[in-house]
């Protein structure tokens, strides 16, 4: 079965430093992977998705993610944070042979000035 | 673009009383979409897959009955939560997944308050 593990439930950084969100995935082949953002009282965006083309995948608002498969990851960086990124961050796996998704516990990333 | 369209994005109501959040996929036709529920500082839970023309799938613990589902087009799903009580009162979103692609794409979320 499909899972995903996000490490950190809390990220804090400052602003213009980079930010690292780190996703772990279980799964029984190469999967899709997507990581999805959500600001206060708001709907999930999507920011970025890994399909098993290339294993850099760049998204929306600077950030970008690397799938490695010897490591089984899919973290999440941005080279300088933006207090706008300030959100909670799901790493999302597709769940096989069902239409649902499998979400993370999610990562809430704080921007300090 | 995907785009999928919620509403309302907030309601109070009064406990006893019955609540329709209404989901819609503006841009393209979606035979399945899904209800979560959110509760604050947590991951989603899914509550349900709609399936348009048919049934709902309900996920265990979640009673059919107090969460009403009916897809009756291929662009609109609505959730009625029944005989609100206040601990319904939670963040509650839809999303819908278009042919051919992986991935879903979600509404805004409602904000239910009963009291």
């Amino acid at each position: 079965a499909q899972s995903v593990t996000q490490l950190d439930s809390h990220v804090s950084v400052s602003e213009g430093t980079p930010v690292l969100l780190r996703c772990n995935y279980s799964s029984s082949y190469s999967p899709s992977l997507f990581w999805y953002v959500q600001h206060p009282n708001k709907g999930l965006q999507l920011l970025l998705k890994y399909t098993s083309a290339a294993t850099l995948v760049k998204g929306i608002n600077g950030f970008e993610a690397e799938f490695k498969k010897s490591e089984t990851s899919f973290h999440l960086t941005k080279p300088s944070a933006h207090m706008s990124d300030a959100a909670e961050y799901f790493c999302v796996v597709p769940g096989g042979a069902t239409n649902k998704l499998i979400f993370g516990t999610g990562t809430l990333l704080a921007v300090q000035p | 673009g995907a785009v999928v369209s919620q509403h309302p994005s907030r309601v109070i109501c009064k406990s006893g009383t019955s609540v329709k959040i209404e989901c819609r996929s503006l841009d393209f036709q979606a035979t399945t979409m899904f209800w979560y529920r959110q509760f604050p500082k947590q991951s989603l839970m899914l509550m349900a897959t709609s399936n348009e023309g048919s049934k709902a799938t309900y996920e265990q613990g979640v009673e059919k009955d107090k969460f009403l589902i009916n897809h009756a087009s291929l662009t609109l799903s609505t959730l009625t939560v029944t005989s609100a009580h206040p601990e319904d009162s939670s963040f509650y979103i839809c999303s819908a997944r278009k042919t051919g692609l992986a991935e879903a794409f979600f509404g805004q979320g409602t904000r239910l308050t009963v009291v």
